[in-house]
């Protein structure tokens, strides 16, 4: 079946530092791949996309690429704010009437 | 405004009292799905629907039944809940069939049995 991979953390960065969350996916076929959000007491919110190799999702200062190569699709940016500070979900989804696949989420903890 | 809402928000309750969280999405999707959200487990599907009276179980099914009648509605009922089903639970919604195609997710339900 398909599979997530993400580090769980915390992952504690002070303001300004650069930030990089890997997360790794096992699928078969060309499954999209998304980045979401949870701030404090909320839901997920999706952060960026993306539908095909090489494409690059954005959003916030926020970059991921998707790379069939390495199976992978991490997240980057480069310069955190206390605001950032979430946990953040890779997820693919395989299209159709598959499910959504989420990994388990990494806690982000930004530091004045 | 598209979204997804949830009710209630907070819920303590007791062992074998039934209970139901509603759920509910305007825009129009055929896909809704319930999840729980627990430390170091991240979210497990518990039922999905992919339209009206169609429904099916996804990972963790045990305790838990739902229906849709509606669209816009997607219920998720506790009939006898038990300790090991406190947790954080969210109900989501997206468009069928594009794999492009975003989940909304509605703010969460945190229901405590004790």
């Amino acid at each position: 079946g398909n599979s997530v991979t993400q580090m769980e953390g915390p992952v504690t960065l002070s303001e300004e530092a650069f930030l990089t969350i890997n997360c790794t996916y096992t699928a078969t076929g060309y499954p999209s791949l998304f980045w979401y959000v949870q701030y404090p007491g909320e839901g997920l919110q999706l952060l960026l996309k993306a539908t095909k190799a090489d494409d690059k999702g954005s959003n916030k200062g926020f970059e991921a690429t998707y790379r069939k190569e390495t199976t992978s699709f991490h997240l980057e940016k480069g310069s955190v704010q206390v605001s950032d500070s979430a946990v953040y979900f890779c997820a693919l989804n395989p299209g159709g009437y598959q499910k959504v696949t989420f990994g388990i989420g990494t806690k982000l903890q930004v530091i004045p | 405004e598209a979204q997804v809402t949830q009710n209630p928000r907070y819920l303590i309750t007791v062992t074998g009292k039934k209970l139901t969280v509603t759920c509910s999405q305007n825009m129009n999707h055929e896909y809704m799905s319930w999840y729980r959200q627990d430390p170091g487990l991240g979210l497990r599907q518990i039922y999905y629907s992919m339209n009206v009276e169609v429904t099916d179980k996804g990972d963790v099914p045990e305790g838990y039944k739902v229906s849709r009648k509606e669209k816009r509605n997607f219920p998720l009922i506790l009939e006898s809940p038990s300790p090991n089903q406190t947790s954080l639970y969210f109900c989501a919604s997206r468009g069928q069939g594009a794999y492009s195609y975003e989940q909304y997710f509605g703010p969460g339900t945190r229901l405590t049995v004790t």
